[in-house]
């Protein structure tokens, strides 16, 4: 069946610290990857996305490569702040969309 | 345009009383979800309506839940009765593509405690 796969967290990070947040998945076909982050008390919303192989989504810094031989979409961001501390899931859509588990992170000053 | 629209925001309950959750899709999206959010188990789809019309429930956890969609702009998520192990935050979600590029756009959800 189609799943998703998360880093487990939770992550601690210092402020301009480099972030990788890994992400597998299984699929039949070629899905769309996602990136949603929420943050503390609120729902989730949209970070990236990336709709076929090869493709980079980003916004606010972030960035993640849909890579089809190692069915992977790790997150990564290079300087980090302590406003990205949040919940990080990565997610595929097959009409539904299935999520990870979900990565804390928190980021220190 | 206003976002998905849930309520209540909080609510809390004695164990065996009905709980309804309510959510406001925004205009001109046709599809909507229901999920559950709890530390042990993460974020798990419930169920989801396509034009109003149930498509998968096979996450609706047993009978005591239930889902409704009456019209394009309300559905309504009840648990009958409800039990302790029920608390959770409930969110809604919509989206309009019909394909699979589709944002899902989601509400600031329904914390449900059930003492």
């Amino acid at each position: 069946g189609n799943s998703v796969t998360q880093m487990e967290g939770p992550v601690t990070l210092s402020e301009e610290a480099f972030l990788t947040i890994n992400c597998t998945y299984t699929a039949t076909g070629y899905p769309s990857l996602f990136w949603y982050v929420q943050y503390p008390g609120e729902g989730l919303q949209l970070l990236l996305k990336a709709t076929k192989a090869d493709d980079k989504g980003s916004n606010k810094g972030f960035e993640a490569t849909y890579r089809k031989e190692t069915t992977s979409f790790h997150l990564e961001k290079g300087s980090v702040q302590v406003s990205d501390s949040a919940v990080y899931f990565c997610a595929l859509i097959t009409g539904k969309l299935i999520f990870g588990q979900g990565t804390e992170l928190s980021v220190k000053p | 345009d206003a976002g998905v629209i849930q309520s209540p925001r909080h609510e809390v309950t004695e164990m065996g009383q009905e709980v309804t959750l309510r959510c406001k899709p925004i205009s001109g999206h046709d599809y909507l979800f229901w999920y559950r959010q709890t530390m042990m188990r993460g974020l798990e789809l419930l169920i989801y309506f396509n034009n109003n019309v149930p498509i998968d429930d096979s996450g609706m956890p047993e009978d005591r839940f239930s889902a409704k969609m009456p019209n394009a702009s309300f559905s309504t998520l009840k648990i009958q009765p409800s039990e302790p192990r029920d608390s959770a935050v409930y969110f809604c979600a919509s989206r309009r593509d019909r394909g699979n590029t589709g944002e899902l756009f989601f509400g600031e959800g329904s914390r449900l405690t059930v003492l």
